[in-house]
């Protein structure tokens, strides 16, 4: 039973142009959202959170959008660099701010940004 | 930043042996570790929540005591992969929560049974 999904395993952008990144989830309990993003052989990397109070959160170039209703978020990168060429996870949690909480990852979603 | 040092990043071993992976939190203290399993091209997947001074709490399907954590003190948590096999090999990382709401990972260890 796969609470998070992340439908799209890849996704190929050309630079400059708009990456997003979608993620839904069946949890109705979850209340806080994360991306991460990856390279091979490394650990997750956070980038952007967002909490269920909340619809939209950005940081320079990301934009996380959140959707309660239809248990659905999408993280923008604006514009897309080839350096972000990498898998991003969304994640989510039960209980912002709760330092016991664990964390339960979508599949991942490759994205390549071509220069 | 809280940082989470994880060690080693990779490691070789042959099949029956145990091997042990270090998570350390270097500025902070971390009470809770969590410690996932990633196949290639595969989402990370909880295995266990370890917290300090208490035993360890499995996911269903994860064997204990073949897969044996110990949380000591407030800066280190242990994975210790007892009897490995080829199946064992897989990509393992550290994970503890900081505050507010946070979450900081370790590098990953690439363990290969051979």
């Amino acid at each position: 039973d796969q609470q998070v999904k992340q439908n799209s395993p890849s996704l190929s952008v050309q630079e400059g142009r708009i990456s997003i990144l979608n993620c839904d989830y069946t949890n109705s309990m979850f209340d806080y959202f994360l991306w991460y993003k990856k390279y091979p052989a490394e650990g997750p990397t956070f980038l952007i959170s967002i909490s269920s109070i909340k619809d939209k959160n950005e940081d320079g170039r990301f934009t996380v959008f959140l959707n309660k209703s239809a248990k659905h978020l999408s993280l923008h990168i604006v514009p897309s660099q080839p350096g972000d060429s990498a898998v991003y996870f969304c994640a989510a949690s039960r209980g912002y701010n709760n330092a016991g909480n664990m964390l339960t990852f979508g599949g991942g979603t490759r994205l390549m940004v071509k220069p | 930043g809280a940082v989470v040092s994880q060690h080693p990043s990779w490691v070789i071993c042959k099949s029956g042996t145990s091997v042990k992976i270090e998570c350390r939190s270097l500025d902070f203290q971390a009470t809770t570790m969590f410690w996932y399993r990633q196949f290639p091209k595969q989402s990370l997947m909880l295995m266990a929540t370890s917290n300090e001074g208490s035993k360890a709490t499995y996911e269903q399907g994860v064997e204990k005591d073949k897969f044996l954590i110990n949380h000591a003190s407030l800066t280190l948590s242990t994975l210790t992969v007892t009897s490995a096999h080829p199946e064992d090999s897989s990509f393992y990382i550290c994970s503890a929560p900081v505050w507010p709401g946070g979450y900081t990972f370790g590098s990953g260890t690439r363990l290969t049974v051979v």
